[in-house]
């Protein structure tokens, strides 16, 4: 099974600041043959079912504001916040789907400072 | 407007069963892999099952192989999840969800499970 490990667990970030979560799988997610990283990110607020932010570890969903993107590739992945609003105190996951059992990382509290 | 309902949750004693359902609408249904992901109170996600959009494939963690049983009608838009030999660790909210792929874009609310006697 590939492990994926967030960090932190919880940071607080000030309105308009930039919030970075890494994400770490025990085993490359890239697929050789199409040049794809099997990641996603997933935003949830209190009381909600998970959203989807990002996936292909570097591409929005569609209606998801672009302060939210995504990088890396293999095994070490960020999402980033560029700029804190309040809505977006959630808790965020990253997920591989490259391969059964699908896998998630523990999830990311941000709050405001 | 998309919709994922889920139902069939509830209160039941450990070794007990449960059948919970799936209702999709505004959506294609029978052109997506759907999955059950569960939540147990306060903690994170984990994934449970998914089968592909024909019924070829299914897969499960470990952990619930052999008691749950994914299974779908794609004529009815739904999708179920049987679940056998109920013990405390298994108490969580179940999301129905599905995608494309193997990624999730589409969630339900959730229906909550609670194994207890």
């Amino acid at each position: 099974d590939i492990v994926v490990t967030q960090s932190p667990d919880s940071l607080a970030v000030s309105l308009g600041e930039r919030a970075t979560i890494n994400c770490k799988s025990s085993q490359s997610v890239l697929y050789r043959p199409n040049n794809k990283d099997y990641l996603a990110w997933y935003q949830q607020k209190p009381g909600q079912p998970p959203k989807l932010l990002i996936y292909w570890a570097s591409t929005r969903e569609s209606g998801v504001p672009d302060r939210f993107s995504g990088s890396g590739s293999g095994t070490d992945f960020t999402l980033t916040i560029s700029s804190l609003q309040a809505e977006d105190v959630a808790v965020y996951y990253c997920q591989q789907y490259y391969s059964t059992p699908l896998t998630f990382g523990g999830g990311t509290k941000v709050e405001i400072k | 407007e998309v919709q994922l309902v889920e139902s069939g949750g509830g209160l039941v004693q450990p070794g007990g069963s449960l059948r919970l359902s799936c209702a999709a609408s505004g959506f294609s249904f029978s052109r997506y892999w759907m999955s059950w992901v569960r939540q147990a109170p306060g903690k994170g996600l984990e994934w449970v099952a998914n089968m592909k959009q024909d019924e070829s494939e299914k897969n499960y963690v470990d952990s619930v192989r052999g008691r749950f049983t994914i299974s779908r009608d794609n004529a009815k838009n739904s999708l179920y999840l049987q679940i056998n030999s109920l013990r405390a660790e298994d108490t969580a909210v179940y999301y129905c969800a599905g995608g494309y792929g193997w990624y999730l874009d589409l969630w339900g609310r959730g229906t909550l499970v609670t194994v207890s006697s």
